[in-house]
């Protein structure tokens, strides 16, 4: 696709309810990227993905938040037993190769009532 | 504890003139900045980067300056324009860190027609 694409754009869940985004990144890149952004706050990194295998997760909050990226296009982010604080707009970025620039999906803005 | 810091929070400039958006980060081990500019319900656009080996680099009307021995980058937009309004990031990795982003908080620029 022309770019990084997001699904859904907007979800509203019940506290302690799953919740799956899904990210589609740029045709060809390689690497992918899951950033979190809180109101008032800069994008915080989450996980990185070389290929199908997550390389680095260490931005994981705790074991409800995980992430897949099966055959390496395609990444869904998975929450479970949603809280109200997982409440944010979930970024997700993709380059061709590590360290170069990353270009980012327009996010989905999770809110967890 | 935030490794990049933008200290002000907005900057509202005139048409015409320039502006110069400031970001400063503590961590000695960052090598690239970039700085990424955002719209509302929007994903950050990636704008400029510098690597940590250059003190400038200069794309149109935006130039990034660096100053490594007071861990200082500068963004500066001349002249800057109305639809230059946005959400500016200042973001930086590390090598080795396989390159996820650490994104200040922002700082929001009103350009005044």
């Amino acid at each position: 696709g022309a770019g990084v694409s997001q699904t859904p754009s907007n979800k509203v869940t019940e506290k302690g309810k799953y919740v799956e985004l899904r990210c589609d990144p740029i045709s060809g890149h390689t690497a992918l990227y899951w950033y979190r952004q809180s109101l008032g706050q800069g994008p915080e990194f989450l996980i990185y993905f070389q290929g199908t295998g997550a390389a680095d997760d260490s931005g994981l909050p705790n074991d409800r938040f995980f992430a897949v990226r099966p055959e390496g296009s395609v990444s869904t982010l998975k929450i479970q037993r949603t809280e109200r604080g997982d409440s944010a707009v979930y970024l997700c970025a993709s380059s061709r190769q590590p360290y170069t620039e990353a270009f980012f999906g327009q996010g989905t803005r999770l809110t967890v009532v | 504890d935030q490794q990049v810091k933008q200290n002000s929070p907005s900057l509202s400039v005139q048409e015409g003139r320039i502006s110069i958006l400031n970001c400063d980060y503590t961590n000695s081990m960052f090598d690239y900045f970039l700085w990424y500019k955002k719209y509302p319900a929007e994903g950050p656009t990636f704008l400029i980067s510098i690597s940590s080996i250059k003190d400038k680099n200069e794309d149109g009307r935006f130039t990034v300056f660096l100053n490594k021995s007071a861990k200082h980058l500068s963004l500066h937009i001349v002249p800057s324009q109305p639809g230059d309004s946005a959400v500016y990031f200042c973001a930086a990795s590390a090598a080795g860190a396989n390159s996820k982003l650490t994104f200040g908080k922002g700082i929001t620029l009103s350009v005044r027609p």
